[in-house]
C-alpha cells in the first residue's frame, strides 16, 4: 500500500541553523500538509498546499516556515532560524482530493531537536 | 474555532479484554467527520476508523467500534478482544465537511496491552 515518507526521522540542529524536512507524498496525491506536535502537547495544523501554493496556513506557520514542492515529488518544510520552541515532531501528510471520501494519509514524522 | 479533547492521556487494558478510549469535542458546524488514529512507536499514524455526523449508526471496523453521541459531542473509542499490537498512541481528530482543509486532533491517548 503507498505511504507517506518523511525524511530524516530524527534531526538534531543548533539554534539558529536552518532546517528542511523532507516528504514524499504518495504519488497521485494533490493536496499536502504539514503538522507539527509539541512533546506533550497536541498535533497542530501548520499549513496546507495545493497547485504549487499555499493553500491554509496556521498562525504557527509564521515568516520563518516555508513549503515548497521542489520537484514532482518530494515536499520540503523549511525553518529559516530554529529557535528552541521549534523541538517538535513533523508530520506531513497528503490527500487525493477534497471530497468526503477523500482523506489525509499520515507520514511517520520527523522528530527536530533544537540545542 | 474546533477543539477536541481526549482527557485520558494513558490507558492499559488486558490482553482479550475490552478498552474504551474517551474523546470530547467541539463545534459550531452539524457536518463533520471524527476519527480515531493510531500511531504505534516510531511509525506512522493510521486511520483506525472513521464517523460521518451526518450518520446515526456508529461505525464499527472488525474489533473497533465507536459510540458517536453528537448532542453530547462525545467520541469514544472501543476495543474488543485486545491485542498486544494495539499497544500504541491513540489520536482523535476532527475535520470540518465544510471547509475540510485541516484537522484538529486531541493530545493522544497511550494505550498499554498487558500480557
Amino acid at each position: 500500500e503507498p505511504e507517506v515518507t518523511q525524511t530524516p526521522s530524527h534531526q538534531v540542529t543548533q539554534m539558529g541553523q536552518e532546517v528542511i524536512l523532507r516528504c514524499v507524498p504518495i504519488s497521485n496525491h494533490l493536496y499536502f500538509y504539514w503538522y507539527r506536535q509539541i512533546l506533550g502537547q497536541k498535533v497542530e495544523f501548520l499549513v496546507s498546499f495545493y497547485n504549487n501554493e499555499i493553500s491554509e496556513k496556521s498562525e504557527i506557520f509564521d515568516d520563518q516556515f516555508s513549503v515548497e514542492r521542489p520537484d514532482g515529488s518530494n515536499f520540503t518544510l523549511k525553518i529559516r532560524s530554529t529557535k528552541l520552541e521549534d523541538s517538535a515532531m513533523y508530520f506531513c501528510a497528503s490527500r487525493f482530493g477534497q471530497g468526503r471520501y477523500n482523506e489525509q494519509y499520515f507520514g511517520p514524522g520527523t522528530r527536530l531537536t533544537v540545542t | 474555532a474546533q477543539t477536541v479533547t481526549q482527557s485520558q492521556p494513558e490507558m492499559s487494558v488486558q490482553e482479550a479484554e475490552t478498552v474504551t478510549l474517551s474523546c470530547t469535542y467541539d463545534t459550531s458546524e452539524s457536518d463533520y467527520y471524527l476519527f480515531w488514529y493510531k500511531q504505534p512507536p516510531s511509525r506512522q499514524m493510521i486511520l483506525v476508523i472513521r464517523q460521518e455526523a451526518y450518520k446515526q449508526q456508529n461505525a464499527t471496523e472488525n474489533r473497533f467500534s465507536v459510540n458517536f453521541q453528537k448532542a453530547a459531542k462525545s467520541f469514544s473509542l472501543k476495543i474488543s478482544d485486545s491485542q498486544l499490537g494495539d499497544a500504541a498512541m491513540y489520536f482523535c481528530a476532527y475535520r470540518s465537511a465544510i471547509t475540510g482543509n485541516q484537522f484538529y486532533f486531541g493530545t493522544g491517548t497511550s494505550l498499554t496491552v498487558i500480557p
